[in-house]
């Protein structure tokens, strides 16, 4: 079976840093890419960016550009997404998704259980 | 910036046909994908290039594309369908990848 698990729920203070995880497991983790997307609360989707484990390849949207940092360890199928400097508005939840190419297109399935980010003072 | 349009609701009665739209410029060109996401929990993959079913979703869901719009119908939508549902488009590039703004489905 094809699985993405996410780490847990974090609680930081603005200015801190963190660095949430996606372990993919039931499949060639560097044969496919992986997107981060954010849910900020009561929202839609947004993808962040993408990550090819493979050769790290790493694209951004551009609102995240700068941002975040997205990462990948193959040795161990995971996937990174951090913060240097957190803010408030990074209040989120966040997937890791995998992403399906195809016919010249991408899709996102499966999807990790999601981490939810809270920044409060 | 490309744009993927959707209403913010619809609902149906259980039993009838629930159709959701998704509107953009570039649909023509580019296949289409739905999510369904309940409250609290991950999406979940329901049609993949425009009327692609996976394994495991049940028939009742299918998609279409008829020029700039796509649309999903659940055919004799049940309680369970309710949930938020995404549509999504990229490029195989991956230069741009766009969800629309998601409908809320109601079946009562």
């Amino acid at each position: 079976e094809v699985q993405l698990v996410q780490s847990e729920a974090e609680v930081r203070k603005p200015g801190e840093s963190l660095k949430i995880s996606c372990k993919g497991s039931g499949y060639s983790f560097t044969s496919y890419w992986i997107a981060w997307v954010r849910q900020m609360p009561g929202k839609g989707l947004e993808c962040m960016g993408i990550i090819f484990p493979g050769d790290s390849d790493t694209r951004y949207s551009p609102s995240f550009e700068g941002q975040v940092t997205i990462s990948a360890d193959k040795s161990i199928s995971t996937a990174y997404l951090q913060w240097s400097s957190l803010k408030a508005s990074d209040t989120a939840m966040y997937y890791c998704a995998r992403q399906r190419v195809l016919d010249e297109t991408r899709w996102f399935d499966p999807w990790g259980q999601g981490t939810l980010v809270t920044v409060s003072s | 910036s490309y744009e993927l349009t959707q209403p913010p609701s619809v609902s149906v009665s259980p039993g009838q046909t629930a159709r959701i739209t998704c509107s953009g410029d570039a649909l023509p060109k580019l296949y289409a994908h739905w999510y369904q996401q309940k409250p609290g929990q991950a999406p979940v993959m329901v049609i993949y290039k425009h009327s692609e079913r996976p394994l495991g979703i049940p028939e009742r869901f299918s998609g279409s594309s008829s020029g700039t719009t796509v649309t999903l119908t659940i055919s004799g939508a049940q309680a369970e369908d309710e949930a938020d549902y995404y549509c999504q488009s990229a490029d195989s590039s991956g230069a741009y990848w766009v969800f629309g703004g998601g409908t809320r489905l109601t079946v009562l």
